[in-house]
């Protein structure tokens, strides 16, 4: 079974730039996150989708950034403008949770790593 | 607010020996608990979880502890080897929320 993908694996951008990531998740998983890990820190829950739906972007910055799921499969998290403190590694995962069912474990792609200068 | 905290940034043990991660939250509506390992360059990868109607959850050499009363966690694996080095996350969420709240994590070396 092939894991989450993402891409790019590496990004630098100046700050003001505008940038965006891609995922792909498992195959038949319903929910999909994006997280940001800032480095020293756990991961901190961006946005979180069910199949095309957004269930959780309370912590999404949403003058900055936004994503979408495109016909419930991938995903794109873009950043307009960025940053110096969006450096960060963006990490895409899914589960093949529903609403209602029992916690189930999220899997999670290699991430990018985003530097703003 | 850092509703799960890890304390210790590292930990160094010999291969062989007991390794002990620990891991408290704040937050009592917490209901379920996960470890994650993260190495390098790479997503973290889930470990071991635990349900709060636990307290106790054991697979293979990894057994997570949950003292509900104290709130807190503990990860030991017995016996450590130098392919466990690696960062462990511990997580947490609640209820029908999926969100994940993690830790900082803790620095695992196992010396050979």
């Amino acid at each position: 079974e092939a894991g989450v993908a993402q891409s790019p694996r590496y990004k630098i951008i100046e700050k003001r730039q505008s940038v965006a990531f891609w995922c792909n998740p498992i195959s038949g998983h319903a929910t999909l996150y994006w997280y940001q890990q800032i480095l020293g820190q756990g991961p901190k829950l961006l946005i979180q989708f069910q199949n095309n739906g957004v269930v959780d972007d309370s912590q999404l910055p949403k003058d900055r950034f936004s994503a979408e799921r495109l016909k419930g499969v991938d995903s794109t998290l873009k950043i307009q403008p960025a940053k110096l403190e969006d450096s960060a590694v963006y990490l895409c995962a899914s589960s093949s949770l529903l609403a209602g069912g029992i916690t189930d474990t999220q899997y999670f792609g290699p991430g990018t790593r985003l530097t703003v200068l | 607010d850092q509703q799960v905290k890890q304390n210790s940034p590292s930990l160094s043990v010999q291969e062989g020996r007991i390794s002990i991660l620990n891991c408290d939250y704040t937050n009592s509506m917490f209901d379920y608990f996960l470890w994650y390992k993260k190495y390098p360059a790479e997503g973290p990868t889930f470990l071991i979880s635990i349900s709060s109607i636990k307290d106790k959850n054991e697979d293979g050499r990894f057994t997570v502890f949950l003292n509900k009363s104290a709130k807190h966690l503990s990860l030991h694996i017995v016996p450590s080897q130098p392919g466990d080095s690696a960062v462990y996350f511990c997580a947490a969420t609640r209820g029908s929320n999926y969100k994940l709240t993690f830790g900082k994590g803790t620095l695992l070396t196992v010396n050979p």
